[in-house]
């Protein structure tokens, strides 16, 4: 059964950065895509971006200039850094499984992280 | 972006009733088109993906259809567990999208 778990700081000050890893467990990350995606009342589920087996990575041209999406085969993990947040990036973070085309199979249960001083 | 709207916004039905949720694209997805269900304070489930595949382990009177920018979830006598907020998503064109989401009350 695969399983992803989101984990990381739920409060980030304005201007710093948002780091997150996501553990896979049953599963190996260098099987697909996986991806990061955020939901938020005011907006919605908003795609953040994935990265593929083969390393490569895509972002939303609405964050792009602030992400960055890497995998660590060693661990199995995946990780999400967004730089220099501001109170509009506080929403519950997914990791995922699927992008690329696929339908997103596997989801954590998410994590708040909340901007604020 | 692709833009996806989703009708009606809620929806109260019955136990028993079928219910129909549509998804407008505003451009061709070529049926990279995938409904999700989502419980209050969870992650959303995959139900359909490719317009009309149901996942497996997803009971048989959820069904999808649709093509181009017209896609439907039909569920095919509701049951008390199927409330929740169903959402759809396109893949076909970077980045995907969601809809906004539709609640089904029972």
């Amino acid at each position: 059964q695969v399983q992803l778990r989101e984990s990381g700081p739920g409060l980030v000050r304005p201007s710093e950065t948002l780091s997150l890893t996501c553990s896979v467990s049953g599963d190996s990350i260098s099987n697909r895509y996986w991806s990061w995606i955020r939901q938020s009342p005011g907006k919605g589920l908003e795609y953040i971006g994935y990265i593929s087996y083969t390393d490569s990575s895509r972002y939303n041209p609405s964050l792009r200039s602030r992400v960055t999406i890497s995998l660590d085969r060693f661990s199995n993990q995946f990780s999400l850094e967004l730089m220099f947040v501001t109170a509009a990036d506080t929403a519950v973070y997914f990791c995922v499984k699927g992008g690329g085309g696929y339908a997103f199979d596997y989801w954590g249960q998410g994590a708040l992280v909340t901007v604020s001083s | 972006d692709v833009q996806m709207t989703q009708s009606p916004s809620s929806v109260s039905a019955s136990v028993g009733d079928r219910v129909t949720i549509t998804c407008r694209a505003s451009q061709d997805i070529q049926k990279y088109l995938a409904w999700y269900q989502q419980k209050e304070g969870r992650a959303p489930e995959l139900l359909i993906y490719g317009a009309s595949h149901l996942r497996s382990g997803v009971p048989s009177r959820f069904s999808g259809s649709g093509s181009g920018t017209y896609y439907t979830l039909t569920i095919n006598g509701l049951q008390p567990e199927d409330f929740g907020t169903y959402l759809c998503q396109q893949g076909d064109s970077f980045p995907d999208t969601f809809g906004q989401g539709t609640r089904v009350e029972i």
